[in-house]
């Protein structure tokens, strides 16, 4: 089975901006999480899709949102961007119950100048 | 509310000897706890799991880990370091029953010739 996909793998964007990142599961999983990561607060939660809903999230602003499509690719994004934004956003598949490993994607390194 | 605790945020080893990386956690309920390993410009990798099983887990690439509740502890050991085994390593934790991850602030692994 292919893995995670992430696109675009790169992204620079400026402060005020909106931006979309884009995350494909693997073929069977019907739940993506996202998770910010950056070097002064590490791996953070941002929310999770299951069945095109929302069904956990973390303690981010409304600035960031998502989506799930019927065929579990699931989108994220964030508004009105703040130099803090600047992160590598990744990704992570299960099948979708709450037991399941979660599979990651190689990420998305956002930077916001 | 379940946290995890990485005891070294670096670790430096030779190529040969044994790597030891310390974790401690604290969660409610029975949880489920992962050794995920990141190189460089790369997702995460599952390395290892525990899921109310065996004590002793081992992974893949010689690395094991010994859950002990009693001490709240998830070190990851493995007895021969390799140069490919650079990398950060984080200790997660997932309370029984939900799927979010909580993460440890990584513990970075050098290897020397």
């Amino acid at each position: 089975k292919a893995g995670v996909t992430q696109t675009p793998r790169y992204l620079i964007k400026t402060r005020g901006q909106q931006v979309t990142l884009s995350c494909s599961p693997i073929s069977g999983h019907r739940s993506v999480s996202w998770y910010q990561q950056t070097p002064g607060q590490g791996l953070q939660f941002l929310f999770e899709y299951f069945s095109e809903t929302q069904r956990n999230k973390g303690n981010f602003p409304g600035r960031f949102s998502g989506r799930q499509f019927s065929n579990s690719r699931s989108e994220m994004n964030v508004s009105t961007l703040e130099l803090g934004d600047s992160a590598l956003y990744l990704c992570a598949t299960t099948e979708g119950g709450s037991t399941d490993t979660q599979y990651f994607g190689p990420g998305t390194r956002l930077t916001v100048l | 509310a379940q946290s995890v605790t990485q005891l070294d945020s670096h670790v430096s080893v030779s190529e040969g000897t044994p790597v030891l990386l310390r974790c401690n956690y604290s969660s409610s309920y029975s949880p489920s706890l992962f050794w995920y390993v990141q190189h460089p410009n790369k997702g995460l990798q599952l390395l290892l799991k525990y899921t109310s099983a065996a004590t002793l887990v081992k992974g893949i690439n010689g690395f094991e880990a010994e859950f002990k509740k009693s001490e709240t502890s998830f070190h990851l050991t493995k007895p021969s370091a390799h140069m490919s085994d650079a990398a950060e390593y984080f200790c997660v934790v997932r309370e029984a029953g939900y799927s979010t991850l909580t993460f440890g602030k990584g513990t970075m692994l050098l290897v020397s010739p």
